[in-house]
């Protein structure tokens, strides 16, 4: 069985400024991981996803993730934060042989000009 | 952007009615998922499909049930609605299992 806690139900960031969201997982096998972003009245759109091979991985609008197995850990960064960054952004794990996603429960990131 | 829709987007009804929600896709993807998203809770899934005919229940299964007739069609039926099942619900479909490509959602009140 996988689950995933995200740190943290809301963050807030000045513009500019380092975004980190933190994440969590547990899994009985080697997992897939993935961060998701929500905009308001809209569906989930995929930022980035670990299955295997390089531990950092880079998604889209400049975020990124590192995998770090000892940790169980599955952090999302950004350098520096733009005003269009305020979203809902959740974490989610399955493991390698499982066709379900477990996810997060969410983490609502607003950035202050 | 992949190819789903959700219909109705908006849907209001009266508890103890049966409501069907309707997700298509355009993709040829083999997996396709229904989700409900209540403040708190994230995502949750209620069930999935993993090919025609061939569906399994999620973790908040309860008072619903879904059919896949055809590779792009994923019906899901609220037999009895009730008000603990407004929410906003998600489709999503993956073509391998991995990863997941959501619709846009439909937003279910039940008075």
């Amino acid at each position: 069985a996988q689950s995933v806690t995200q740190l943290g139900s809301h963050v807030s960031v000045s513009e500019g400024a380092l975004v980190l969201l933190r994440c969590n997982y547990s899994s009985s096998v080697p997992p897939y991981l993935f961060w998701y972003v929500q905009y308001p009245n809209q569906g989930l759109q995929l930022l980035l996803k670990y299955t295997t091979g390089a531990t950092l991985v880079k998604g889209i609008n400049g975020f990124e993730a590192e995998f770090k197995k000892s940790e169980t850990s599955f952090h999302l960064t950004k350098p520096s934060a733009h005003m269009s960054d305020a979203a809902e952004y959740f974490c989610a794990v399955s493991g390698s042989n499982d066709y379900k996603l477990s996810f997060g429960a969410g983490t609502t990131v607003t950035v202050r000009a | 952007d992949a190819g789903i829709t959700q219909s109705p987007r908006h849907k209001v009804t009266e508890t103890g009615t049966p409501v069907t929600l309707r997700c298509h896709q355009t993709e040829n993807h083999r997996y396709m998922y229904w989700y409900r998203q209540d403040p708190g809770h994230g995502l949750r899934l209620i069930h999935y499909s993993y090919g025609v005919k061939d569906t399994d229940k999620g973790e908040v299964s309860d008072g619903y049930s879904v059919s896949r007739s055809k590779t792009e069609d994923f019906l899901l039926t609220l037999e009895s609605a009730t008000s603990s099942q407004t929410s906003v619900y998600f489709c999503a479909i993956s073509r391998q299992g991995d990863e997941q490509y959501f619709g846009p959602g439909t937003r279910l009140t039940v008075t």
